[in-house]
């Protein structure tokens, strides 16, 4: 049983426009978590993250959103740019330093 | 920042052949890595859990046998996948993380694409 989802495959934006990508999970134990972002042929690399001690965490255009009692977290790209396009996992890092991630949404901006 | 590289990058071989991928941290030391594999299309699964001077950690379902790791330094882990065969065709993506703790991020490498004919 996967324990952190993306529910959207895939997702389209116009470039300027936000990207909002969402991520739910389903330990309430879990309690720090990260974005990455993946081109094809490359190792995954890290974007944001959050603990669970906080509720939103900005970097630049990035902006991270936890929502504790919803299991659910999102990322927010804004402005979203062409170079944005890529495939984005919500990850979370266990107290072993284990890595869980989730499957993944392609973003594609649209110039 | 932390930096995590991988070699070699792409691998073509035949079947029956053992294929080392080597996962080394440049700026920093690594008690522990981790190989994660990427089927095309989907999500990356953790293999195993690399540990500086003990055994290796293996998730479920993941043959020890068949993809053995050696961590003999804090910069170097090496994953063998042995008499590998087609289905053993995939990403093979190695990470690390920099003094360790749940709060610091995992750093990859680039990965390695190993092709099995």
């Amino acid at each position: 049983d996967q324990q952190v989802k993306q529910n959207s495959p895939s997702l389209s934006v116009q470039e300027g426009r936000i990207s909002i990508l969402n991520c739910d999970y389903t330990n309430s134990m879990f309690d720090y978590f990260l974005w990455y972002k993946k081109y094809p042929a490359e190792g995954p690399t890290f974007l944001i993250s959050i603990s669970s001690i906080k509720d939103k965490n900005e970097d630049g255009r990035f902006t991270v959103f936890l929502n504790k009692s919803a299991k659910h977290l999102s990322l927010h790209i804004v402005p979203s740019q062409p170079g944005d396009s890529a495939v984005y996992f919500c990850a979370i890092k266990t107290s072993y330093d284990k890595v869980i991630f989730g499957p993944g949404t392609s973003l594609s901006v649209i110039p | 920042g932390a930096v995590v590289s991988q070699h070699p990058s792409r691998v073509i071989c035949k079947s029956g052949t053992s294929v080392k991928i080597e996962c080394r941290s440049l700026d920093f030391q690594a008690t522990t890595m981790f190989w994660y594999r990427q089927f095309p299309k989907q999500s990356l699964m953790l293999m195993a859990t690399s540990n500086e001077g003990s055994k290796a950690t293996y998730e479920q379902g993941v043959e020890k046998d068949k993809f053995l790791i050696n961590h003999a330094s804090l910069t170097l882990s090496t994953l063998t996948v042995t008499s590998a065969h087609p289905e053993d065709s995939s990403f093979y993506i190695c990470s690390a993380t920099d003094r360790g703790g749940a709060r610091q991020p995992q750093h990859f490498g680039d990965g390695t694409r190993l092709s099995i004919l």
